[in-house]
Order: C-alpha cells, then sequence, then structure tokens
C-alpha cells in the first residue's frame, strides 16, 4: 500500500497562477482533509471530506476550492495563487468505520511557493 | 473554540533519558479525543498516540505514553529512552466534531533535541 500519495512534492507559483494539488488514498478510507502548514503555526484545516460527494469548509478556506473525484482522490485548486498561499500543504485520511477515533494518515506534503 | 496551546518551542533531552512535552487543551465538549504526531526533519507527520475523553487509563504505546489529566485539561506525551531519532517538531491534536465529520485542531507544536 502506498498510503496517501501527493502530487507535485514541489511548486513554484507566479502570483495569480492556478494550480490543483493532488491527493490519492489507497487505504479505501471514507473522510480526507486538506491542511496548510505555515513556520511556526502548526497544521491548519482547509477543507475536508466526509465521504464522497461532500466537502465542507474548514478553518482557513479562502482562496482554496476543492474536489472530491472519488473515493480515493481529492484534490485542492487554488484558482488566483497569493504570496499568503506559500506553505507546505498536507493531505490525509481516515477510516470512519469500527473506532469512534481513528488516527489521520498523512501524505508527504507539498512545498509550494508563490512569488 | 476549542484550542491547543504548546509553551514549549523547543526542549533538549540526553539520549536515554526521559522527557516530557506539555499540552493543554480547551474544548466544552465531554466527548474529544487527542493526538500526538511526530514530523521528522524529512516533513512526514507520523501518528504516536492517541487518548479519548472517556479512557480511563492513561495511553501508552512502546516508549511513548500520555499523561492525561482530564481536571487540569492536560495531556503531555512523556517520551521515555529518548533516542537520537526521536528529535523532530512534536504537534498535540484535538479532534473537534462527531465520527465522520470531525477535524483535528492543532497547537503550534514543540522542537525536541536529543544529544549524545
Amino acid at each position: 500500500n502506498a498510503g496517501v500519495t501527493q502530487t507535485p512534492k514541489f511548486q513554484v507559483l507566479k502570483t495569480g497562477q492556478s494550480m490543483t494539488l493532488q491527493c490519492a488514498q489507497d487505504m479505501n478510507h471514507n473522510s480526507m482533509y486538506w491542511y496548510r502548514q505555515d513556520p511556526g503555526m502548526g497544521l491548519r484545516l482547509i477543507y475536508y471530506s466526509a465521504s464522497e460527494g461532500t466537502t465542507d469548509k474548514g478553518e482557513v478556506p479562502n482562496g482554496y476550492n476543492v474536489s472530491r473525484l472519488n473515493k480515493r482522490e481529492f484534490s485542492l485548486r487554488l484558482e488566483s495563487a497569493a504570496p499568503s498561499q506559500t506553505s507546505v500543504y498536507f493531505c490525509a485520511s481516515r477510516k470512519t468505520e469500527g473506532q469512534l477515533f481513528n488516527e489521520q494518515f498523512f501524505g508527504p506534503g507539498t512545498r509550494l511557493t508563490v512569488l | 473554540a476549542q484550542k491547543i496551546t504548546q509553551t514549549q518551542p523547543g526542549m533538549f533531552v540526553q539520549e536515554k533519558e526521559a522527557v516530557t512535552l506539555d499540552c493543554t487543551y480547551d474544548t466544552s465538549d465531554q466527548s474529544y479525543g487527542l493526538f500526538w504526531y511526530k514530523q521528522p526533519s524529512s516533513g512526514e507527520m507520523i501518528f504516536l498516540i492517541y487518548q479519548g475523553s472517556y479512557d480511563e487509563q492513561n495511553a501508552t504505546e512502546g516508549r511513548y505514553s500520555l499523561n492525561f489529566q482530564k481536571a487540569r485539561k492536560s495531556a503531555n506525551l512523556v517520551i521515555s529512552a529518548s533516542q537520537l531519532g526521536d528529535s523532530a517538531m512534536y504537534f498535540c491534536a484535538m479532534r473537534e466534531g462527531y465520527y465522520n465529520t470531525d477535524k483535528l485542531i492543532f497547537g503550534t507544536g514543540t522542537r525536541l533535541q536529543v544529544f549524545p
């Protein structure tokens, strides 16, 4: 199992450009999440998807859109990138069957720089 | 609003010694979960340990244990017999929400450095 995979690993954008960060998981998890990690601020939730076909805003959704393409894939789109979106982006997934509290599994992250 | 506080930006510990990383939380929910994650310099997030608010015993996973004091709203991570490979950022997180819609609220992290 590859777990949670993210592409690309690194990306540099110019202000105003758009791009989509891809995330896929092969663990048959229902829930998927997108976080951003800024220096000194820990991880903050951007969007999440409790199941295929549903998405909800997290703490910092402005400037982003998401698509839960199917159970495996959850993409994050920046329509018009801004320097404030320079960050490391993590995708995560979680099994929701069985135990009430299951940990989230994280991808390796995407380091995005917006100039 | 739910909040996680990690007041130690950095900690040093000698190899083979034990170290405690502090975490306090704020929530009005009766049902919640507390997690610790490790982030080595390579960047990935590694799950370490979990404690549920209704768990009567402190959680343990190998060299990791969670000192859960519900009345004080603290969930400190104890690493016993530190190893050089334990050098990393450590994040405390709390589950917010119910079942399928739960989300994690993260603290700002503690950087642990283990020296020989």
